[in-house]
């Protein structure tokens, strides 16, 4: 159990379909990810928020969506997604450097949801 | 810019045999160095991480990983293999910071290591 949990674990979606990923952190971090996980490539940082502010955006397209309403919790939101969106979806919460932590801070990673749009 | 290189994409042990997964990195100054763990249909475990307290770190599960800096090389290695260590390690960096850098830890992964572990 590592502390962070994410729904649904699987998701089947059409392509006009809209439906939400939920993470929530339960070890007092500030830091959230999410990543996506493709078979036979690495793993691409999608997004970040730091004390609840998006800090990072990776170039995602407007078909992904996230939000953050409190350090606990992080969606990401789903609308007219492609096939090649299938992939392993994975949020990771840490410790924001500002002001206690830092760079070597663990990130710890939830079970993921494996998305498939059809 | 970072980046992380690991080399075999698969690589299979017997049981009892050493295990060794190599990871290289580039960046300009030494980096903090993670390796992470991912079982089937579960999220990524923290193995172990380089702060530059020692060059020689240990982790969990027995594994243990080597700082070299002239070989800008992090290798994971662990002396007896056990069935239940099949699974797919990753390699990841995370820049120190200063001028230029983010806030937070960002992580560069490397495309990851299937160890298979035969009986």
């Amino acid at each position: 159990e590592t502390g962070v949990t994410q729904t649904p674990r699987h998701l089947v979606m059409g392509m006009t379909n809209k439906k939400s990923l939920k993470c929530e952190q339960h070890l007092g971090h500030n830091a959230m990810y999410w990543y996506k996980q493709s078979a036979k490539k690495p793993l691409e940082l999608m997004f970040v928020y730091s004390l609840e502010e998006r800090v990072e955006n990776n170039s995602v397209p407007s078909r992904f969506s996230p939000e953050c309403p409190n350090s606990s919790h992080l969606f990401l939101h789903l609308h007219t997604l492609q096939p090649e969106d299938s992939a392993l979806y994975l949020c990771a919460s840490s410790q924001d450097p500002r002001p206690w932590g830092s760079r070597a801070d663990t990130q710890y990673f939830g079970p993921g949801t494996r998305l498939t749009v059809l | 810019a970072q980046s992380v290189t690991q080399l075999g994409s698969h690589v299979s042990v017997s049981e009892g045999a050493l295990v060794l997964l190599r990871c290289n990195y580039s960046s300009s100054v030494p980096p903090y160095l993670f390796w992470y763990v991912q079982y089937p249909n579960q999220g990524l475990q923290l193995l172990l991480k380089y702060t530059s307290a020692a060059t020689l770190v240990k982790g969990i599960n027995g594994f243990e990983a080597e700082f070299k800096k002239s070989e800008t090389s992090f290798h994971l290695t662990k002396p007896s293999a056990h069935m239940s260590d099949a699974a797919e390690y990753f390699c990841a960096v995370s820049d120190r910071g200063g001028a230029g850098g983010t806030s937070y830890g960002k992580l560069t992964f490397g495309q990851g290591t299937i160890l298979t572990v035969h009986p």
